[in-house]
């Protein structure tokens, strides 16, 4: 299975609620980053955790990271319908001199008003 | 300044045929990837160009893909001999080197070519 895995695949919530996603990998990482796309299109970067960091934040996202798990979430706070995409977590492989991300399958989110 | 551009936006071929995909990098930028996503996938890597060095050409699926970047700039994505399961959206993003090594980088995407080869 591949590198940078997320759960859940689907995610639907009203709102104003809080949206959690979740990401898995395998090996170990320089970072971790948080994508969003729309409509199947080009991808917006959202946030970037580096690998000695545990969290952080940035308006309404809040990343956490934690290397002994390999896993890292996603929480969006006081949802909008204009949230609705699909997220995607990408790794960059540690001790790589380049930024190749290896992505996740993507939680597909879905905000009702 | 302006973004990540590709065109087209759309391609539709038939089966057989060849195509060119053309990513414009944002200016300055000297790291420019491919990526290809199937429909209701992740990313898959392609190709890497980083200056003038070598590309890592590692996530190429077959030897019927090629990519070449010119002038360290424009990048084009060639596929000969088009198959049904090349059809995807295939994803441009470049970056500035200075962040890369310090794990800092982030890569900005065009918006796609959506390739339906029929």
């Amino acid at each position: 299975s591949q590198q940078g895995e997320e759960d859940p695949q689907a995610l639907s919530i009203q709102e104003g609620e809080n949206a959690t996603m979740n990401c898995s990998y395998k090996t170990s990482i320089n970072n971790l980053q948080w994508y969003r796309q729309n409509s199947g299109r080009g991808l917006v970067h959202l946030i970037l955790i580096r690998s000695n960091e545990r969290e952080k934040h940035s308006g309404r996202l809040r990343v956490t990271l934690d290397t002994s798990k390999k896993s890292s979430s996603l929480l969006i706070t006081a949802s909008r319908a204009a949230d609705t995409a699909s997220y995607f977590c990408a790794t960059k492989a540690g001790g790589t001199s380049y930024g190749k991300l290896t992505f996740g399958q993507g939680t597909i989110l879905t905000v009702h008003p | 300044g302006a973004g990540v551009s590709q065109s087209p936006s759309n391609k539709v071929t038939e089966k057989g045929k060849d195509v060119e995909l053309r990513c414009d990098p944002i200016s300055g930028h000297t790291a420019l990837y491919w990526y290809r996503q199937s429909l209701g996938q992740g990313l898959e890597f392609l190709i890497y160009f980083q200056g003038n060095s070598a590309p890592d050409k590692s996530g190429l699926p077959s030897d019927r893909f090629s990519a070449e970047r010119t002038g360290g700039s424009v990048s084009t994505l060639t596929i000969q001999r088009t198959q049904q399961e090349d059809s995807a959206v295939y994803l441009c993003a470049s970056t500035s080197v200075g962040g890369m090594m310090q794990g800092n980088e982030t890569q900005y995407f065009g918006p796609g070519t959506r390739l339906l080869v029929l």
